[in-house]
């Protein structure tokens, strides 16, 4: 069965750093995989996804992901955070008509 | 935000008593979903359609129905409300059909913040 795996709950950062937020899958066929976010009392907004057109995907904000077959992996990125990026961060796989989230990463930047 | 309506936004209710959410969109997309959000688990399928009158199961469907009567219209039951069920529901409709059926959700409401008492 497809799942994601979302590898820290809550990650911290200082305005300006590079923000990574890691994704794992776990998938038998190639899989269709996305971002998202979700602004406190709101709901989920797309970030970017895959669907095997290129390994290297780029959203919004300045954000982008690299699928990696090799590590099962669907890491999020943006060399540069800026406070308006605290949210939490919500990688998603495609199974089917279903849409199969991991468990979110809350992402904090300080000042 | 994409043409995409919850009611109510937020809802108190007394367990056993019947509850029912709204989604209604105006995108005229075929697909439709009901998740449920907790701390810890991200977002969890209830329910989803995938046109008027088909609906199917999710991952935590016990205790929940829908209906949907019109594209434009997908209604989550709760039959008879626990504490169990509070949470936060959202619905979101698809971005586009592709060839296979294979679809991203894009668009979510703005959630239904439901607490059972």
């Amino acid at each position: 069965a497809q799942s994601v795996t979302q590898l820290g709950s809550h990650v911290s950062v200082s305005e300006g750093a590079l923000v990574l937020l890691r994704c794992n899958y776990s998938s038998s066929v190639p899989p269709y995989l996305f971002w998202y976010v979700q602004y406190p009392n709101q709901g989920l907004q797309l970030l970017l996804k895959y669907t095997s057109a290129a390994t290297l995907v780029k959203g919004i904000n300045g954000f982008e992901a690299e699928f990696k077959k090799s590590e099962t992996s669907f890491h999020l990125t943006k060399p540069s955070a800026h406070m308006s990026d605290a949210a939490e961060y919500f990688c998603a796989v495609k199974r089917g008509f279903k849409t199969i989230f991991g468990a979110g990463t809350r992402l904090f930047v300080k000042a | 935000d994409a043409g995409i309506t919850q009611s109510p936004r937020h809802k108190v209710t007394e367990t056993g008593t019947p509850v029912t959410l709204r989604c209604h969109q105006t995108e005229n997309h075929r697909y439709m979903y009901w998740y449920r959000q907790d701390p810890g688990h991200g977002l969890r399928l209830i329910h989803y359609s995938y046109g008027v009158k088909d609906t199917d199961k999710g991952e935590v469907s016990d205790g929940y129905s829908v209906s949907r009567s019109k594209t434009e219209d997908f209604l989550l039951t709760l039959e008879s409300a626990t504490s169990s069920q509070t949470s936060v529901y959202f619905c979101a409709i698809s971005e586009s059909e592709r060839t296979g059926g294979i679809s991203a959700e894009a668009f979510f409401g703005q959630g239904t913040r439901l607490t059972v008492v």
